[in-house]
């Protein structure tokens, strides 16, 4: 089974800034094989980035994702209210297609 | 526009059994293949089960197995999951997700709302 390990766990930030997340795997991820998704409170998770870069349909262009092989990114340019959320990162390469941890962005 | 709907959540015993839904509409069903994502209270996302569009091919979590099954009526635009020897920590809120395309290796691009499965006696 690929381990993700999501990191940092939690981030404290203010609308407008630019923020990272990190997506490590514990082997490497076939093929960019990589998602990465948000949840917001009582809602169900929404795809943001598949194919470890490519935008999902209607995902504004703030958000980019990149990496290959263990090591994957989330980034966010500048970040809106409406970005506060929980963010996971998935493996869809091998079964079992395994989640992050998650990350939580909150508002400072 | 797709939707997919879950249903049959329910309150049931440890040792007991649950059979959920997920009604999808608005796509060609019988093409995509579907999984099912479970996320217990406050935790986060994991990943339970998967079929292929065609149905021939299922994959399950290890924490699954043997105890969950995953099938599909392409005929009425339906996926199911039957839960047997449910154990507290199957506990969550259960999704199914719309995956991509037909095989079997799918991001998922659209959610359900999910339908609450609690073991407890």
């Amino acid at each position: 089974e690929i381990v993700l390990t999501q990191s940092p766990g939690t981030l404290s930030l203010s609308p407008g800034e630019r923020v990272t997340l990190s997506c490590r795997a514990s082997q490497s991820v076939s093929s960019s094989y990589l998602a990465w998704y948000q949840q917001k409170p009582g809602q169900a998770p929404r795809l943001l980035i598949y194919g470890a870069s490519s935008r999902a349909t209607g995902i504004p262009d703030r958000f980019s994702g990149s990496g290959s092989g263990t090591d994957f990114t989330l980034t966010i340019s500048r970040l809106e209210p409406e970005d506060f959320a929980v963010y996971y990162c998935q493996q869809y390469g091998r079964s079992p297609h395994t989640f992050g941890q998650g990350t939580k962005l909150e508002i400072k | 526009e797709v939707q997919l709907l879950e249903s049959g959540g329910d309150l049931v015993q440890p040792g007991g059994s649950l059979r959920l839904s997920c009604a999808a509409s608005g796509f060609t069903f019988s093409s995509y293949a579907m999984s099912w994502v479970r996320q217990a209270p406050g935790k986060g996302l994991e990943w339970v089960s998967a079929i292929t569009g065609g149905g021939s091919s299922t994959y399950y979590a290890e924490s699954v197995k043997g105890r969950f099954t995953v099938s599909r009526d392409n005929s009425k635009n339906t996926l199911f999951l039957q839960m047997t020897s449910l154990r507290a920590e199957d506990t969550a809120v259960y999704y199914c997700a719309k995956g991509h395309y037909s095989g079997s290796y799918p991001y998922f691009d659209y959610w359900g709302q999910g339908t609450l499965v609690t073991v407890s006696s």
